[in-house]
């Protein structure tokens, strides 16, 4: 099956404690991207990947470092996690331009 | 002034009826236009997407892009109860379609 999927679904943790969230893709997508949506804020863009050891920084890229070693990982780091970093985070897959995003479902951090 | 507005809701609907969801949008360098459609404690699923100015059509979904007024439209017709969810709008500020910004969403009740 086609899909997204990150890792894990939900987390709690406390403030500077360096952690990851993991995304897999296996569509063969070139481009990738992570999100977070927060009430009344909804889905805004932390960054992007156009290609293996490409990205850019999104809207919202402060206390965000990604890396892009494979084709099919985006891993997002939060090297010490603050409470405003407490979100619902998405992780996307594009085939490319034209064509829509395809998200996972979503990680939970709530950050104490 | 916020990018995109859309008017967050909730609309409620009869069944059948038809729904029209908009925003508005204040950079006239958009150019990628889509409607995503997420389903509580689920990740956003594209709906449609569209280039240039004009309508789009799939199923009981129409999308309108309007770009002179900076506006954009998804109508929904004969909505049924399973169309309950928020929907957000979302646009590319660059040419790979790539670097989005989305709407907050309206959240959408049709009622059986």
């Amino acid at each position: 099956e086609a899909q997204v999927t990150q890792n894990p679904r939900y987390l709690i943790t406390v403030t500077g404690k360096k952690l990851t969230v993991t995304c897999s893709q296996n569509m063969n997508h070139e481009y990738m991207s992570w999100y977070r949506q927060d009430p009344g804020l909804g889905l805004r863009q932390i960054y992007y990947s156009m290609n293996v050891e490409v990205t850019d920084k999104g809207d919202v890229p402060e206390g965000y470092k990604v890396s892009r070693k494979e084709k099919r990982n985006f891993p997002l780091i939060l090297e010490s996690p603050s409470p405003n970093q407490t979100s619902l985070y998405f992780c996307a897959s594009s085939f490319g331009s034209y064509y829509g995003y395809t998200f996972g479902s979503g990680t939970r951090l709530t950050v104490v | 002034q916020k990018e995109v507005e859309q008017d967050p809701g909730p609309l409620s609907v009869p069944e059948g009826a038809i729904v029209s969801l908009n925003c508005t949008y204040s950079n006239s360098a958009f150019q990628y236009f889509m409607w995503y459609r997420q389903y509580s404690r689920k990740g956003p699923e594209l709906l449609m997407y569209t280039y240039s100015s004009g309508n789009k059509e799939d199923g009981r979904f129409t999308a309108q892009v309007d770009k002179s007024s900076k506006y954009i439209s998804l109508f929904i017709r004969d909505s049924q109860p399973s169309d309950s969810a928020t929907y957000l709008c979302a646009m590319a500020r660059d040419n790979y379609g790539q670097n989005f910004v989305f709407g907050p969403g309206t959240r959408l009740s049709v009622l059986p």
